[in-house]
């Protein structure tokens, strides 16, 4: 069965220091995609950043950056520079598909990592 | 347009009231979900829409009744619910494309008395 697991529920950062998320999954497919999720106290969810499993480069956007190592299967979230209005829930998120055709996708989701960032 | 839009933003409901949460979506996708979050756990899903037709039901109690009148509306029509069917229920949409990002509305707040 694909799970999930985010070991940390909690973590806190320095404002301006980085900061990393463990997030470690189990699959038994090659070729998949991987989430970061980010849920601010306002409870809208956004997402964070996303890995294609084929692609070997870690994606990055702007201050998030992941390490992605697929044959730990593991898939950590750095944030560098860490700002106030980062703090919300960060949950790891991996879409296992329940029909071929498209939108027939099941988002399992870690039980989440509360950042708090401290002025 | 990027973004996903629900009513009410919150909702207080006796035992055996029946009514209605509302989802819309104005960016083309051809797929919306319903999830269930309870405080401090990550979303449930319950009902995924595809093509306006129902893909996946997540064995939800028939108290729960989706419907999707057309490609951006989805409706969660509520009736009988339990206390412990309060939750926030978020509705998100997606192109139907395998991988992709699911947007989020900002949810419905529901107390059941």
């Amino acid at each position: 069965a694909q799970t999930v697991t985010q070991s940390q529920p909690e973590m806190s950062v320095q404002e301006a220091e980085t900061v990393t998320l463990s997030c470690t999954y189990d699959t038994s497919e090659s070729d998949y995609y991987l989430f970061w999720y980010k849920q601010p106290p306002s409870r809208q969810m956004i997402l964070v950043i996303r890995q294609e499993a084929y692609k070997q480069q870690n994606a990055t956007e702007n201050r998030f950056s992941v390490n992605f190592q697929k044959a730990a299967k593991s898939f950590s979230l750095k944030i560098s520079d860490s700002q106030l209005g980062d703090a919300a829930m960060y949950f790891c998120a991996y879409p296992r598909i329940i029909h071929s055709q498209g939108g027939s996708e099941k988002l399992v989701f870690g039980k989440g990592t509360k950042l708090t960032v401290n002025p | 347009d990027t973004e996903v839009t629900q009513t009410p933003k919150h909702l207080v409901m006796g035992m055996t009231n029946k009514k209605s949460l509302k989802c819309e979506q104005h960016m083309g996708h051809r797929a919306m979900y319903w999830y269930k979050q309870k405080a401090k756990k990550p979303p449930e899903l319950m009902f995924v829409y595809s093509y306006e037709k129902l893909s996946i039901n997540e064995s939800v109690p028939s108290r729960f009744s989706p419907e999707c009148p057309n490609s951006s509306l989805l409706n969660l029509h509520l009736h009988a619910l339990q206390p412990e069917d309060s939750a926030l229920y978020l509705c998100a949409s997606s192109q139907a494309v395998v991988g992709d990002e699911q947007f989020f509305g900002p949810g419905t707040r529901l107390t059941v008395l």
